[in-house]
């Protein structure tokens, strides 16, 4: 099956602008969707398609993809973004229908 | 908008069942692909897996096949999730969610979560 590489941990200060990344073969087929989950909730998508976001979440939120990796941009970040993020696709190795996530970044606002 | 809502939380045994439900508000489950995901503690999402209406295919992640088994009563519109032979490592949190039709790849809503604990 496919997997999903992020990077565990990254940081950002106050108010300014960080990208978090997903690398993985699906992503030349699939576009990743994007997920903030904070402690003890479940997870929010904050991305989706080429770069959607749903109802209610900040424009400051967007989605890249170039190749095989995909991004999620906070532009202007905001104490509330400290969460995990957890970008997801299609397996493009097997069956269609299976789904893989990333293993997660943890994003600390400094 | 749909909603779920899932069961409350679970202590079992090991060697023992579970089955967790996830019912739907503001839609009807035909309508939906209801997926399940867990995630332990302190770690990351995994995919267990879920059912396609437009093919009317269930499938499992592959290290769950044998042991999970998803369900839908569609008269009450709940989903069901039941993992058997548990051991310590499926102490998670469970969730359902909802997957969009392919080739889109989102899940969107979630449920609020099932902990499930395996405990001796």
């Amino acid at each position: 099956s496919s997997e999903l590489t992020q990077d565990p941990a990254v940081s950002v200060a106050l108010g300014q602008t960080v990208r978090i990344t997903c690398q993985g073969d699906s992503l030349r087929s699939y576009y990743a969707s994007w997920y903030q989950q904070k402690p003890g909730q479940a997870p929010v998508l904050v991305i989706y398609g080429k770069n959607n976001r749903p109802s209610g979440i900040p424009d400051r939120f967007s989605g890249s993809s170039s190749g095989n990796t995909a991004s999620l941009t906070i532009t202007g970040a905001q104490a509330e973004d400290e969460a995990d993020y957890y970008c997801n696709s299609r397996d493009s190795s097997g069956n269609h229908l299976c789904v893989v996530f990333g293993g997660g970044t943890k994003l600390t606002v400094l | 908008q749909v909603q779920l809502v899932q069961s409350g939380a679970e202590v079992k045994k090991p060697g023992a069942s579970v089955k967790v439900s996830c019912k739907v508000s503001g839609y009807t489950l035909t309508e939906l692909s209801m997926h399940w995901v867990r995630q332990a503690p302190g770690k990351g999402l995994e995919w267990m897996g879920g059912f396609d209406p437009e093919d009317g295919e269930t499938i499992y992640a592959q290290k769950f096949q044998g042991r999970v088994t998803m369900t839908e009563d569609t008269s009450t519109d709940t989903a069901y999730m039941e993992l058997s032979s548990l051991r310590s490592e499926d102490t998670a949190v469970y969730y359902c969610a909802t997957l969009g039709r392919y080739p889109n790849n989102w899940f969107d809503p979630w449920g609020q979560g099932t902990l499930v604990t395996v405990s001796s």
